[in-house]
């Protein structure tokens, strides 16, 4: 168990909706990650909070948005969903004490399935 | 873009033989990491390696690292059929921790 909880595991889902992920970081840890997993695209950097602030932005498409809130967890926001948005939708987290010692622990994912 | 890029894209060994991947980057960084993830599950960090270190063990891993030619290696030995998964490096640039496309492993028992 990494310390990492996410939910919902399984969210299938229309086109056209929206949906919401919902990430626990493990106890003291700052940095909340963002990551899409699709078969074709690997393993995607989508977003990373440190402390409720937004530090780096990948290539999250602008129907995607998250946020970090003051207990740390954050939440990832998936609007007008496509066949395309398909993909394991995993986050993690780091404690960044240092910036030689950046490990990740992630959590199980959220199966995202759009119909 | 993605900063490391694994090599081979996957291996098939037979259980007792040793298994080697490769990871390239292209930036300086201050440390590389190596994680596997079993398959439709989230990833598991293995080991980090630091900028100023050249090899770093850990049980049946081994890593080495070459800042000057960029680039990362991680080997498996004696490899069981458990260790079958997919294997990937990943360094911190700028806030973003970016992994590589990773390594399929399958140990044949």
């Amino acid at each position: 168990d990494s310390g990492v909880t996410q939910t919902p595991k399984h969210l299938i889902t229309a086109t056209g909706q929206r949906v919401t992920l919902r990430c626990s970081p493990r106890s003291g840890d700052l940095s909340v990650y963002w990551y899409q997993q699709s078969l074709d695209q690997g393993l995607q950097f989508l977003i990373h909070y440190y402390n409720g602030e937004e530090r780096a932005k990948g290539n999250i498409l602008e129907r995607f948005s998250a946020q970090q809130f003051p207990d740390l967890h954050s939440e990832l926001n998936l609007s007008s969903l496509e066949l395309g948005d398909s993909a394991l939708y995993f986050c993690a987290s780091s404690n960044h004490k240092d910036r030689m010692n950046t490990e990740a622990f992630f959590g199980q994912g959220t199966r995202l399935t759009v119909v | 873009s993605q900063q490391g890029e694994e090599d081979p894209q996957a291996l098939s060994i037979q259980e007792g033989e040793n298994a080697t991947m490769n990871c390239s980057y292209k930036t300086s960084i201050n440390n590389l990491q190596w994680y596997r993830q079993n398959s439709g599950r989230g990833l598991v960090h293995l080991i980090l390696i630091r900028s100023n270190e050249r090899e770093k063990h850990s049980g049946r891993l081994r890593v080495t690292l070459d800042t000057s030619k960029k680039s990362s290696s991680l080997l498996i030995t004696a490899s069981r059929a458990a260790d079958t998964a997919s294997y990937f490096c990943a360094t911190l640039q700028g806030g973003k921790l970016i992994f590589g496309q990773g390594t399929e492993l399958s140990v044949k028992p």
